[in-house]
């Protein structure tokens, strides 16, 4: 069982906007720790794809936003298109217990 | 730009430590606002942070696997490495190496560089 939780899937039609959200509890993103997304493209190493809770890396292209509201976060992919098929996670900072990081579940987009 | 290279052996026997070095190049493993982690996949499930290191040494482990992880730091090698006791068929993963930020003059408490990973099969 994750600390962070996220919907196994999500799908959309090419074009489509998507969200994928992230709730987590008053020790992580509740406590105001910043959220930070991953993309994982099949086979591949996950990579940043929003830090900060709404920032984008240099390449992501302006399609991926985030948003943090108390103790979720949400990612959203607008314009939706088939190589944005991958698996998506979240990651925080818990302050429970000293240094640990947490990820999210994972959720598998499809484009349809 | 910073590259990541996992190394090791990729089948370890039950009760058997599973051992992994992860090769920094483009870039000093003793930069200051960074420290050095390990983190895993279980095939077809989630990421697992397992821990980090700084290039002072000071460590962070992962509660779930405190009892039996080592991460150490070799500045004079530029790599750090993942010692993980006592496995079990649970310990089959990819294994990834990632850079974590943790100052603010990069994207503070995110993995910003991440190796291509390894698998480590655990099996007799």
């Amino acid at each position: 069982q994750s600390v962070l939780t996220q919907p196994p899937s999500v799908s959309g039609a090419p074009g489509q906007r998507v969200t994928i959200s992230c709730t987590g509890s008053s020790s992580n993103i509740g406590a105001g720790y910043d959220v930070h997304w991953y993309q994982q493209l099949p086979g591949t190493a996950p990579k940043l794809l929003i830090y900060g809770n709404i920032n984008r890396p240099s390449g992501v292209p302006d399609r991926f936003s985030g948003s943090k509201s108390g103790t979720s976060a949400s990612l959203a992919i607008t314009g939706l298109q088939a190589e944005d098929e991958a698996d998506y996670y979240c990651q925080s900072y818990d302050s429970s217990l000293s240094g640990s990081v947490v990820f999210g579940g994972g959720t598998k987009l499809t484009v349809l | 730009q910073l590259q990541l290279q996992e190394s090791g052996s990729g089948l370890v026997k039950p009760s058997q430590t599973l051992s992994l070095t992860c090769a920094v190049s483009g870039g000093s493993i003793s930069s200051g606002g960074y420290s050095w982690s390990w983190i895993r996949q279980p095939p077809g499930k989630g990421l697992e942070w397992i821990g980090y290191i700084y290039h002072s040494g000071s460590t962070y482990y992962n509660p779930s696997f405190r009892s039996r992880v080592t991460i150490l730091v070799d500045r004079a090698k530029n790599q750090f490495s993942l010692k993980l006791r006592s496995v079990t068929a649970a310990d089959t993963a990819v294994y990834y190496c990632a850079r974590y930020c943790t100052s603010s003059s990069c994207p503070r408490y995110s993995f910003e560089d991440w190796g291509p990973g390894t698998l480590v099969t655990v099996s007799s």
